[in-house]
């Protein structure tokens, strides 16, 4: 099926740790970010892409790494996993254009001890 | 810097009632706006959409919602509330051409029997 997949679905983490979490799209898109859900707070973007190649910084940027080094691949990186990392992680992807419809991953629960 | 505002944390409504929640929005330029549904440990569905003419936006499961420039709000209505339509709810706005969303702190919503 077409979509957005990320893996893995959970995740406990110790402190310091690192670990990827994986976004892939087979969908041809442009754009691809990650946001983290927190309760009370929606869902706030850490990393966004426009294209292979090129990513920026959302509101949310600290302690995380991602790259595009091809179109359908959007990893996020924790670099040294902090308990404040704690969250549940969606990526999206859609077409370039305002009116393409966004497509949402399933989301990762990760849980740092 | 534009910015999305659900200013009800938590709703409740006994089942059968009338619902509305609230939006609003904060940008300068024309706004893209959504809302999303999330049941309990499940991912992100789009329930509608606005981009553009008429200003009442119909969606899926009966819901709707209204574009009010002047009141820079765009709320979700629904007639006639059923319980399973208990979960969680995000207003969001598309942030220019970049595949972007910036999300409100989202409503969480429960049906009394």
């Amino acid at each position: 099926n077409a979509g957005v997949t990320q893996t893995p679905k959970f995740q406990v983490l110790k402190t310091g740790q690192s670990m990827t979490l994986q976004c892939a799209q087979d969908m041809n898109h442009e754009y691809m970010s990650w946001y983290r859900q927190d309760p009370g707070m929606g869902l706030r973007l850490i990393h966004y892409s426009v294209g292979a190649g090129i990513t920026d910084q959302g509101e949310v940027p600290n302690g995380y790494n991602v790259s595009r080094s091809t179109t359908e691949d959007f990893p996020l990186r924790l670099l040294s996993a902090a308990p404040s990392q704690t969250s549940v992680y969606f990526c999206a992807s859609s077409s370039k254009g305002l009116l393409n419809t966004i497509y949402f991953g399933e989301g990762s629960w990760l849980t740092v001890v | 810097a534009q910015s999305v505002t659900q200013p009800d944390i938590h709703i409740t409504v006994s089942e059968g009632a009338s619902l509305e929640l609230r939006c609003n929005y904060s940008y300068g330029a024309t706004p893209y706006l959504f809302w999303y549904v999330q049941s309990p440990g499940q991912g992100l569905q789009l329930l509608l959409k606005y981009f553009s003419g008429d200003t009442l936006v119909q969606g899926i499961k009966g819901f709707e919602a209204e574009f009010k420039r002047s009141q820079s709000s765009f709320n979700l209505r629904k007639p006639s509330v059923h319980w399973s339509d208990a979960a969680e709810y995000f207003c969001a706005a598309y942030h220019g051409n970049t595949g972007k969303l910036i999300f409100g702190q989202g409503t969480t919503l429960q049906v009394k029997p």
